[in-house]
């Protein structure tokens, strides 16, 4: 079964610097993986996926991923935060076969310092 | 504008009852599933249907129930059997396959009063 790992339950930057969330996966094919945004009482609204090609992919808000195979990692990155990127991000993978129910890691919440 | 809506936003529950959440989406997408959030523990499967009349148990299905009845349609009831009742739901929709993703409602807040 897939699984996914956000080490970093609780992440502070300062507003102008850069960010990176950690996302690692564990699936036996090629994955379909996803970044998700969700703002307090919200649902979840999609960042970026990869599925195939490119392995570093751009996504909404400025935000952009890199599939890593070797390190089973996807990780999340900005190069320059707003106060307006506070939020709860999640990582999630799917199958690359078969059906399709998308796992969801614990969820990284971001804080902004002005 | 096509998306998923739920309803109620928030819903209050006495001991012992059960209570239905509504989930209604009008994308034509096959699959649905709902999540519960509860603070530090990510999203996790309550249930999913890949085609009408069909669901499936997820992770957590003791004390709820589904019906899939049409395709826009995936109501969950809280029963009282579910001993912890109080969290997030959010439902989601998607097309069948792996190269989608998946589409949230806004979720409805279930506590029990």
């Amino acid at each position: 079964a897939q699984s996914v790992t956000q080490p970093d339950i609780h992440i502070t930057v300062s507003e102008g610097a850069s960010l990176e969330l950690r996302c690692n996966y564990s699936y036996g094919a090629t994955p379909y993986l996803f970044w998700y945004v969700q703002s307090p009482g919200q649902g979840l609204q999609l960042l970026l996926k990869y599925f195939s090609g490119d392995t570093l992919v751009q996504g909404i808000k400025g935000f952009e991923a890199e599939f890593k195979r070797s390190q089973s990692s996807f990780n999340l990155r900005k190069p320059s935060v707003h106060w307006s990127d506070a939020a709860e991000y999640f990582c999630a993978v799917g199958a690359s076969g078969g059906s399709y129910i998308p796992t969801f890691g614990r969820g990284t919440s971001l804080i902004v310092h002005p | 504008d096509g998306g998923i809506t739920q309803s109620p936003k928030y819903l209050f529950r006495k001991e012992g009852q059960n209570v239905t959440l509504s989930c209604e989406q009008n994308l034509n997408h096959d699959a649905m599933y709902w999540y519960r959030q509860d603070p530090g523990q990510g999203l996790r499967l309550i249930y999913y249907s890949q085609i009408v009349n069909d669901f499936q148990k997820g992770d957590i299905a003791e004390g709820y129930s589904v019906s899939r009845e049409k395709k826009e349609s995936f109501p969950l009831t809280v029963t009282s059997a579910q001993k912890n009742p109080t969290a997030f739901y959010l439902c989601a929709s998607s097309q069948q396959g792996g190269d989608t993703e998946a589409f949230f409602g806004q979720g409805t807040r279930l506590t029990v009063v």
